[in-house]
């Protein structure tokens, strides 16, 4: 089965500074990975996805890279604002709709990022 | 707010026990995902259902077990617990297989 790796584990930058963390994936067949960020005592929320068609994406301060042929793909946090302060996941999936009865979501360990203001 | 609802938000048994979590999916999610959260862990995956059927398993153990029922609501069972069960479980839906998951709050488990 899929199996996600995520570094670093912590990562602490000062306020202003970019952010970066990456994940690799082993299974080619993934074609979906999302990252999550989770704040203290809430659930995981969606913050950016990029699927396998694309190479980058990008949504104001944050980016997603992927690299199908390494298969690894990274957040990108720039400007980071002390409210950037969480844990975040990266996942990968399989996408193939209503055809697919075998289809799960696995997650890395996790990055706990602190923004220093 | 997701629009994943948990219940019970805390719940405080002893070993041996069963409890049974709760979650309501977003309105017109038919799949429903269960994760289970150890201290300092990432997201395990437990189990799929979309619309009533076991779509996958992961790393659920035996003594776990979960329904959806037909109005969508789905159910985890843990039996026999053991200290080591003690996490914070949640529940995710989307409203495509593997697509966007919203998850829940989560049921904070401790197991005494």
């Amino acid at each position: 089965g899929e199996n996600v790796e995520q570094h670093p584990s912590t990562l602490s930058v000062q306020e202003g500074d970019s952010a970066v963390i990456k994940c690799t994936y082993s299974d080619s067949a993934s074609n979906y990975f999302p990252w999550y960020k989770q704040e203290l005592g809430k659930g995981p929320q969606l913050i950016i996805d990029i699927r396998s068609n694309v190479g980058e994406k990008k949504d104001q301060r944050i980016a997603v890279t992927l690299n199908k042929t390494a298969k690894h793909f990274s957040l990108h946090i720039t400007e980071t604002q002390p409210e950037d302060s969480a844990v975040y996941f990266c996942a990968a999936s399989i996408l193939m709709g209503l055809t697919d009865n075998n289809n799960d979501m696995r997650f890395g360990a996790g990055t706990r990022l602190t923004v220093k203001p | 707010d997701s629009g994943v609802t948990q219940t019970p938000k805390h719940l405080i048994t002893a070993t041996g026990q069963r409890v049974t979590l709760r979650c309501s999916p977003r309105s017109g999610d038919l799949s429903v995902y269960w994760y289970q959260q150890s201290l300092d862990q990432g997201l395990q995956f437990l189990i799929h259902y979309y619309n009533g059927e076991e779509r996958a398993k992961g790393n659920i153990l035996e003594r776990f077990s979960a329904q959806q029922f037909p109005d969508l609501h789905s159910e985890l069972n843990l039996s026999s617990l053991e200290l080591g069960d003690s996490a914070l479980y949640f529940c995710a839906s989307s409203s495509l297989l593997g697509d966007e998951q919203f998850f829940g709050p989560g049921t904070r488990l401790t197991v005494l």
